[in-house]
């Protein structure tokens, strides 16, 4: 069958920094996706990679092993506003999303 | 810049009773979804739309039927709502089927008693 899996919350510190992992198991493979969703809201894009290494984008990063069926989103100089759920999601061979439960992330002052 | 628009965003139904969920899009894409999520579950695929007069079956079909009468339009129907149907339904959009960058309505809270 098909899976991803990702902690179910994690805490940090405002300012700090904080990698959330996926590690995933499907049929083939044709990329891997973060969203962000903040409670109550829809999810909204945050990156994607299909190579291995990291893609940087402000703040954020996210790194894929494929070898592995790994993941992290990288966090920096975490804001409150980065409270929010993190959604990994791999897009399979027959280019369907399968999504992961997501990560709460809790921001403390 | 509208996006992605869904209706209702609340609706309590009782067991038994139908429903749509209309959801609209202004940006000419082809590919629409709908999905729904559950504490603690990732967003589930219900059925899927690759263009105007299609629809397929996603990855939990039962009690759902959709049409796409309208490129912009793709509606969800309940025929005979059950409480396992109370969840948060979310529709989404995008131009090809190979890209996992997918924009999201608002999201409709359905809950069945």
């Amino acid at each position: 069958g098909q899976n991803i899996d990702q902690p179910t919350e994690m805490t940090a510190t405002e300012g700090a920094i904080v990698q959330i992992n996926c590690t995933y198991q499907t049929s083939g493979f044709n990329g891997l996706f973060w969203y962000q969703q903040h409670a109550g809201e829809a999810p909204t894009f945050l990156s994607y990679n299909v190579l291995d290494g990291l893609e940087e984008k402000g703040r954020f990063s996210s790194f894929l092993s494929r070898s592995k069926g790994y993941s992290y989103l990288l966090l920096k100089e975490l804001q409150m506003k980065d409270s929010a759920s993190y959604l990994c999601a791999v897009m399979d061979s027959n280019y369907q999303l399968i999504w992961g439960a997501g990560t709460k992330l809790i921001i403390k002052p | 810049n509208a996006g992605v628009t869904q209706t209702p965003k609340f609706r309590v139904l009782k067991t038994g009773q139908s429903m749509t969920l209309l959801c609209a899009q202004d940006m000419n894409h082809e590919y629409m979804y709908w999905y729904r999520q559950d504490p603690g579950m990732g967003l589930r695929l219900i059925h899927y739309s690759v263009g105007e007069g299609t629809t397929a079956k996603g990855e939990v079909p039962d009690g759902y039927n959709v049409s796409r009468l309208k490129k912009q339009n793709f509606l969800l129907g309940l025929e005979s709502a059950a409480p396992s149907q109370t969840s948060v339904y979310f529709c989404a959009s995008t131009w090809t089927s190979d890209t996992g960058e997918l924009f999201f309505g608002e999201g409709s809270r359905l809950t069945v008693l």
